[in-house]
């Protein structure tokens, strides 16, 4: 699996939109790109994923650069609760592929 | 409709004894995978089962082991158990078949090993 790359901690101020970024220069044309965010003492909790073009669902958007060597997981409005660890990961399309952890981005909202 | 179950939530153990943790899959899920989180650090992926057999296998020791019944839920077994088996032990399920299904994860079991 492709390695990713993400900053160790991001802080957001509450309302407003956080931006977090991830490299993954290696992506192979096989693998989607995966976000899951773990709140403390939880489990990681899906948010979105995708292949190539943009993706939005009711948690979040998912910005892919052309070349898919990086991406951007925007949420619009983030809240107190947002306060987590966020993973990208490049998981291969094959039925049932692991998810390949890597250290993730602690993102603090603050009031 | 319930998410991934698993028990207990919390166990301590001792060097040397043997733990099996549980997990119930979500409804409608046929594959399960564990993971192991150690403090600060992401999951590492230990193994996969589908229909009953191991599909595929992390960098663990053969002291890890696993079943699936045939209700698709799930059991890891540790022997041995060493300090370094302490941590948060974490149970994922999805749909086989579908490539780019995501997978669900449960609340995992904190293992702690004195």
């Amino acid at each position: 699996d492709a390695k990713t790359t993400q900053p160790p901690s991001m802080d957001c101020a509450e309302g407003r939109a956080a931006n977090l970024p991830c490299n993954h220069s290696t992506i192979s044309g096989n693998e989607y790109v995966y976000w899951y965010r773990q709140i403390h003492s939880q489990g990681p909790q899906y948010i979105i994923h995708g292949l190539k073009n943009n993706e939005t669902n009711e948690m979040a958007s998912l910005i892919i650069t052309e070349d898919r060597k990086s991406s951007t997981l925007i949420l619009p409005h983030a809240t107190l609760r947002d306060t987590a660890v966020y993973y990208c990961i490049v998981r291969e399309t094959t039925s049932g592929s692991r998810l390949t952890f890597g250290e993730g981005t602690q993102l603090t909202v603050n009031p | 409709d319930a998410g991934v179950t698993q028990s207990p939530t919390h166990l301590i153990k001792t060097r040397g004894q043997q733990v099996t943790l549980r997990c119930s899959p979500k409804s409608g899920h046929d594959t399960v995978s564990w993971y192991q989180q150690a403090l600060g650090q992401g999951p590492q992926f230990i193994f996969q089962y589908y229909e009953e057999e191991e599909r595929q296998r992390g960098n663990f020791p053969d002291r890890f082991s696993g079943h699936q019944f045939p209700n698709y839920s799930s059991e890891l077994n540790v022997n041995a158990l060493l300090l370094g088996d302490s941590a948060l032990y974490l149970c994922a399920s999805s749909l086989a078949g579908l490539s780019n299904q995501p997978q669900h994860f449960g609340d995992g079991t904190r293992l702690s090993i004195l």
